[in-house]
């Protein structure tokens, strides 16, 4: 069975960090390219990062260019996602996510919310 | 970046009614377009891939038809598990982008 579980959420203040994990199994992860989604409290969906199965490329949308490392370790089957200098625009819920076909996610973690608050 | 519009926004049916929701990209996208379910407090679940493909698992009650900029997702038959938020997502260029959802509600 495949599984994606997020973790590493929480209340930060503005200007802080915070790294998300995501352990996943059921499937050889270094064969996939994988995502970060985030969904805003109410709001639609919005794609954050990808990574290349072996690390070598990384792709960002602009919102978060500079700010958000993703990254990943095939041998603990884990994808990370730091984030640092967050905003209030962060808060989110963070969802990891398999690329699946081109650019398409076929399996979803549960999600991690995080919130952005002084 | 490609602008996703669906439409309408919420609609209300009963269960057994076929219903139809649209997805226009700002530019044409060929055939890359997913669409995903979400139910309040769950991750989205893949139902349509390559606007056409069915994922695996899913009903086949659920159909997605278009290329180019505009689509469709078709319900055949509704079921009381089918009420939730739809979104559409287009693949063929960076960065990925999603319609702003279709709330599917009972009447």
């Amino acid at each position: 069975e495949v599984q994606l579980v997020e973790s590493g959420g929480g209340l930060v203040q503005p200007g802080g960090s915070l790294r998300l994990s995501c352990v996943v199994s059921g499937f050889t992860f270094s064969s996939y390219w994988m995502s970060w989604v985030r969904q805003a409290p109410g709001k639609g969906l919005e794609w954050v990062a990808n990574i290349k199965e072996d690390g070598s490329e990384k792709y960002y949308v602009d919102s978060v260019k500079g700010r958000f490392t993703i990254s990943r370790d095939n041998a603990k089957n884990s994808l990370y996602l730091q984030m640092n200098s967050l905003r209030g625009e962060d808060t989110a819920v963070y969802y990891c996510a398999r690329d699946f076909r081109r650019n398409i996610d076929d399996y979803w973690g549960q999600g991690t919310l995080v919130t952005v608050s002084s | 970046d490609i602008q996703m519009t669906q439409s309408p926004s919420s609609v209300s049916a009963s269960v057994g009614d076929r219903v139809t929701i649209t997805c226009r990209a700002s530019q044409g996208i060929r055939n890359w377009l997913a669409w995903y379910q979400q139910k309040p407090g769950k991750a989205p679940k893949l139902l349509i891939y390559e606007a056409s493909s069915l994922q695996s698992g899913v009903p086949s009650r659920f159909s997605g038809s278009g290329s180019g900029t505009d689509f469709t997702l078709t319900i055949s038959s509704l079921q009381p598990e089918d009420f939730a938020t739809y979104y559409c997502q287009q693949a063929n260029s960076f960065p990925r982008t999603f319609g702003q959802g279709t709330k599917l509600e009972i009447k």
